[in-house]
């Protein structure tokens, strides 16, 4: 079936680095654009970056710019998010999804939402 | 950028009531808007897109409307299984993607 499976959550010290993947499988990868989405401890969800399916467009939330990178294999079928110079407000549940409908340029979407989603990882950032 | 407001925050309600979700945009998203149930300690799930499209597999007492900026989640005859958190998110000429603060429906 369509999943995604994502791993490489921690507890890392502030000013840290950190590697998040999601694997993919019962669909074709390469099709799809992904997203990183996130939600702190008893909060809500916050969307962190998305890659265009070939990996051409990139577009990241504004707290993390310049810090996180999200990357893609295609031929491994896994998404990435590094995570570098971590803060104590980055402690959250990441959850990998699916940009999945919807209509996209190479520069924007419209119409578009996030499934399947992962069952997230979570990233502790604390001294 | 688009805001987007949800309301209320929380609410109670019993076993086979009927309840309404509401969510804001700050600007018009035609009927870009998504909605999605998450239950404590898993992933979102999406319910409806398109502002009333059901999702494949959603029971149909799960219902959506709305337009331009004002929209509704509606849920016919509560489930136990339906308490849960409801959040609505915009895919209007997006990125960046805007989620609603939640909706958290309790047992009354």
């Amino acid at each position: 079936q369509v999943q995604v499976v994502e791993s490489g959550g921690g507890v890392v010290q502030p000013g840290g680095s950190l590697r998040l993947s999601c694997a993919a499988s019962g669909f074709t990868f390469s099709s799809y654009g992904m997203h990183w989405v996130r939600q702190p401890p008893g909060k809500g969800l916050e969307w962190v970056a998305v890659i265009w399916n070939d990996g051409s467009t990139k577009y990241y939330e504004d707290s993390v710019k310049g810090r996180f990178t999200i990357s893609r294999d295609n031929f491994k079928n896994t998404l990435y998010l590094q995570m570098n110079s971590l803060r104590v407000e980055d402690t959250a549940v990441y959850y990998c999804a699916r940009l999945s409908g919807g209509s996209c340029t190479s520069t924007s979407c419209y119409g578009d939402w996030f499934d399947p989603w992962g069952q997230g990882t979570l990233v502790t950032v604390s001294s | 950028d688009i805001q987007m407001t949800q309301s209320p925050s929380s609410l109670s309600a019993a076993v086979g009531d009927r309840v309404t979700i509401t969510c804001r945009a700050s600007q018009s998203i035609s009927s870009y808007l998504n909605w999605y149930q998450q239950k404590p300690g898993k992933a979102p799930k999406l319910l409806i897109y398109g502002a009333s499209s059901l999702q494949s597999g959603v029971p149909s007492r799960f219902s959506g409307s709305g337009s331009g900026t004002d929209f509704t989640l509606t849920i016919n005859s509560l489930q136990p299984e339906d308490f849960a958190i409801y959040y609505c998110q915009q895919s209007y000429s997006t990125p960046p993607y805007a989620f609603g603060q939640g909706t958290k429906l309790e047992i009354k």
